[in-house]
């Protein structure tokens, strides 16, 4: 089993509508989340951080986590073009190296 | 405030040639983290510094890799003998100590042995 497990899409919505994006992990000891976002030939940008079960919201995305389901999501409200992007799922483990999924492909239709 | 910079961006080198990268993590971050991405691959953990002390090393970092941290401020990766499966986008992180391990990348140095 993954440490980090994602869909690799892509995943196609279109402008306005919300996309959902999730991952599961499998580090039961895990206390925080990371959601990157990674566009073509580019580094990674943290764009969420989550720590507690429950939502988090920042402007148009939220994050939810769920620990007793080693589940964590990344909803992006009103897409735009502009979120077409790799979006990486991470969780710092033990230590304090993050683990990442392969990451989802969204790709938002004009 | 200046973020994550690495340096050089583009890398490419002739196998069995030794490469050095260089990175300086935000200002008044103490940890520094050196990441290797390839493509369709997250980024896989290398090595990571607090301060100058080196903490953490990943079991698959051969001996052919090092990392420095000299004065607890910028740091070097260095490659020796570089082989092809080295190709990739090598990224450097840096966090706060105290903080909630909130890492935030440099824009990575592309590496490409021939």
């Amino acid at each position: 089993q993954k440490e980090v497990e994602q869909n690799s899409g892509p995943l196609s919505v279109p402008e306005g509508a919300i996309a959902s994006l999730n991952c599961t992990y499998s580090d039961r000891v895990s206390q925080s989340f990371f959601w990157y976002r990674q566009y073509s030939g580019k580094s990674p940008e943290l764009i969420m951080s989550i720590y507690s079960n429950g939502d988090k919201e920042d402007g148009r995305f939220t994050a939810q986590l769920n620990k007793a389901s080693q589940y964590v999501s990344l909803l992006i409200r009103d897409s735009q073009p502009s979120d077409s992007a790799t979006y990486l799922c991470a969780y710092g483990g033990a230590t304090n190296k993050l683990i990442f999924g392969t990451g989802t492909l969204l790709a938002v239709q004009p | 405030d200046t973020g994550v910079s690495q340096d050089p961006r583009h890398k490419i080198t002739k196998r069995g040639q030794n490469v050095t990268f260089r990175c300086d993590p935000i200002s008044e971050h103490n940890r520094l983290y050196w990441y290797r991405q390839t493509l369709g691959q997250g980024p896989e953990f290398l090595t990571y510094f607090q301060n100058e002390a080196q903490l953490e090393k990943s079991r698959l970092l051969s001996d052919r890799f090092s990392a420095e941290r000299p004065k607890g401020s910028f740091s070097t990766l260095e490659i020796q003998r570089t082989e092809q499966g080295d190709s990739a986008m090598y990224l450097c992180a840096s966090s706060l100590a105290r903080g909630r391990n909130e890492q935030y990348f440099g824009p990575g140095t592309r590496l490409t042995v021939t």
